[in-house]
């Protein structure tokens, strides 16, 4: 089974500023999907990024990018020119790219809770 | 509909009762999926629809948790006999037909379950 750990609980950078939240898991497959969501106080999950695992080439999205190491199973995120409106708890994830019905499903990490300062 | 609708927003239930949480999920949309949220945690795979397919019901944690999906749409997550530890905000995803390789889900915003 695939397991998402993330260690920071909580992290918190001044605005403006750039953070990097840390990922890793554990998987013996090889092609699989990774992604970033992002929880604000509404509760609903936000999409911020996802990545490939075929792909080498490091995923980007506006001030969001990933660090992805495969050999390492990390799978950091950056946010740059960090903005008030960043703030959120923001969950790492896996999907497995399997056919089978199981598949499917995301595991989540347990979550980072982010601050941004003034 | 534009989103994943989910419905109450919030509910307050005695120890013992029975609920049902419902979800309805985006138009087009053939795969939903049920998580659970406790307190400072992580998402918990419970349940995925897909299609006409049998269900995956291989994350509900006992046999007081139900699942339906009626025609393909809405899905309605029930439990029984609830009980304190069932206290968590259930959240309901979508996403379109297997395997779009690339796709993520778009989550509803999810019901707060209180058993007191």
């Amino acid at each position: 089974a695939q397991t998402v750990t993330q260690s920071q609980p909580e992290m918190s950078v001044q605005e403006a500023e750039t953070v990097t939240l840390s990922c890793t898991y554990d998987t013996s497959e090889s092609d699989y999907y990774l992604f970033w969501y992002k929880q604000p106080p509404s509760r609903q999950m936000i999409l911020v990024i996802r990545q490939e695992a075929y792909k080498q080439q490091n995923a980007t999205e506006n001030r969001f990018s990933v660090n992805f190491q495969k050999a390492a199973k990390s799978f950091s995120l950056k946010i740059s020119d960090s903005q008030l409106g960043d703030a959120a708890m923001y969950f790492c994830a896996y999907r497995s790219a399997s056919g089978k019905t199981s598949g499917s499903r995301l595991t989540f990490g347990e979550g980072t809770q982010l601050t941004v300062n003034p | 509909g534009a989103g994943v609708s989910q419905s109450p927003s919030n509910k307050v239930t005695e120890k013992g009762k029975d609920v049902e949480l419902r979800c309805d999920p985006i138009s087009g949309h053939t795969a939903l999926y049920w998580y659970r949220q406790s307190l400072g945690q992580g998402l918990e795979f419970l349940i995925y629809f897909q299609g006409n397919s049998a269900p995956d019901k291989s994350g509900l944690p006992s046999d007081r948790f139900s699942a339906e999906r009626t025609g393909g749409s809405v899905s309605t997550l029930t439990i029984q006999r609830t009980q304190q530890e069932d206290s968590a905000v259930y959240l309901c995803a979508s996403s379109l037909v297997m395997p779009i390789r690339k796709s993520g889900y778009t989550f509803g915003s999810g019901t707060r379950l209180t058993v007191v």
